[in-house]
């Protein structure tokens, strides 16, 4: 346990559906990112805040994806009208930027089946 | 897009036997980390190794980085049934985002 926790840990939802994910970081952590993986991939970075700013998203990230992070704790990624190439698993992960390493914790992921 | 290339891809080894995993990476980097992942699950940090440094221990993994190759290689010694999961290195870039670009990966088992 890294103490990055996710919920739900898996979710299936109908082609069209909105679905909402939540992400609760190490205390302490100014810095929460999001990633994508799919099967027999590597993770692909999604979006990242540092406190309740969100300073970059990738190019993955169409208008359909949102994430928020309210007052630089919890973070939600919100996905409308899934589409079954939306399936993957989803990864948050904090880190302390101003530490030495600035190494990112990541939590067990929300698993998304779109059918 | 993915930065690194990991090889090889899958790995078979038996209880015992040391596990040598490379990764390649494009652009500039500040640091470069390894990550263990067991199916289904997230993943675990296993070691950093920063852009100045050639070579870092922890208990029974040893990574080297060459940066003039842009490549690095983590090896396992004396394998462990537990050691089975994927591996993959990741990268930094040389930005100050923090965001972290990972290889595809390399599937290890170890067989007891």
């Amino acid at each position: 346990d890294t103490g990055v926790s996710q919920d739900p840990r898996h979710k299936i939802t109908k082609r069209g559906q909105n679905v909402t994910f939540r992400c609760d970081p190490i205390s302490e952590h100014n810095r929460l990112y999001w990633y994508r993986q799919t099967l027999g991939q590597g993770p692909e970075f999604l979006t990242y805040f540092q406190n309740e700013a969100q300073l970059e998203k990738s190019r993955l990230l169409s208008d359909r994806f949102s994430a928020e992070r309210p007052k630089g704790s919890f973070s939600t990624l919100e996905i409308q009208r899934t589409e079954q190439g939306d399936s993957a698993m989803y990864l948050c992960a904090s880190s302390f930027r101003g530490s030495s390493t600035d190494t990112q914790y990541f939590g067990p992921g929300t698993r998304l089946t779109v059918l | 897009s993915q930065q690194g290339e990991e090889d090889p891809q899958a790995l078979s080894i038996q209880e015992g036997e040391n596990a040598t995993m490379n990764c390649s990476y494009k652009t500039s980097i500040n640091n470069l980390q390894w990550y263990r992942q067991n199916s289904g699950r997230g993943l675990v940090h296993l070691i950093l190794i920063r852009s100045n440094e050639r070579e870092k221990h922890s208990g029974r993994l040893r990574v080297t980085l060459d940066t003039s190759k842009k490549s690095s290689s983590l090896l396992i010694t004396a394998s462990r049934a537990a050691d089975t999961a994927s591996y993959f290195c990741a990268t930094d870039g040389s930005g100050n985002t923090g965001k972290l670009i990972f290889g595809q990966g390399t599937t290890l088992q170890v067989k007891p």
